[in-house]
């Protein structure tokens, strides 16, 4: 089936420093992609959609210039979140849909920040 | 606007059986998911309904009634296992996915 892989895991980092979070798609292609951000016993919240070779579409009151989308190609889309605080510490999710509108999403295993 | 109501947290014993239920309101109608996520997870897929009516899936059934704004997940035979969230997640016009903040099942032996 249809498999997303998220990297890393976890990660600590120091409040100014940068995050990379990649998220691939492992036997299909996503021109779409999507991230996600939950915060302990809340739902998830759609932060941005990644488009392939396009801009990403931001949630309102998402940063753009703090959570930085790039979709470089139809695997791989990546979010940096860019000088962070401890406030944006939270497990961040990265889905995508291998085929049409209205199939499932899948899900990559999460990435949790911890931002010291 | 678009908002999902589902219980909070729900309690249920091993073997028995346990029914969630979701009601929403979305701009559009695209059909409707269920996942289940365990603690510290992403959420994992669990059905799909787009039609009204019962969809079986192993222990896990699902059923929709479009015109109530009406869904409830039904879990059989529960597992120890079983304890997650369950997350009702209605597609809007857009095709976006409109979360809730799901119903934590605990199962007890």
């Amino acid at each position: 089936g249809a498999v997303v892989s998220q990297h890393p895991s976890r990660v600590i980092c120091k409040s100014g420093t940068s995050v990379k979070i990649e998220c691939r798609s492992l036997d299909f292609q996503a021109t779409t992609m999507f991230w996600y951000r939950q915060f302990p016993k809340k739902s998830l919240m759609l932060m941005a959609t990644s488009n392939e070779g396009s801009k990403a579409t931001y949630e309102q009151g998402v940063e753009k210039d703090k959570f930085l989308i790039n979709h470089a190609s139809l695997t791989l889309s990546t979010l940096t979140v860019t000088s962070a605080h401890p406030e944006d510490s939270s497990f961040y999710i990265c889905s995508a849909n291998p085929g049409q509108e209205n199939s499932p999403l899948h899900f990559g295993n999460g990435t949790r920040l911890t931002v010291t | 606007g678009q908002n999902i109501d589902q219980p909070t947290e729900m309690t249920a014993t091993e073997g028995a059986i346990v029914q969630i239920n979701c009601t929403y309101q979305t701009s559009g109608f695209n059909g409707l998911f269920w996942y289940q996520q365990h603690a510290g997870e992403a959420p994992t897929f669990l059905s799909y309904n787009v039609l009204d009516g019962l969809e079986e899936k192993g222990r896990f059934s699902s059923f929709l009634s479009r015109s109530k704004g009406y869904s409830y997940l039904l879990l059989k035979e529960l597992q120890m296992k079983d304890s997650a969230s369950y997350l009702c997640a209605p597609m809007d016009s857009n095709y976006q996915l409109i979360w809730g903040a799901g119903t934590k099942l605990i199962i007890k032996p």
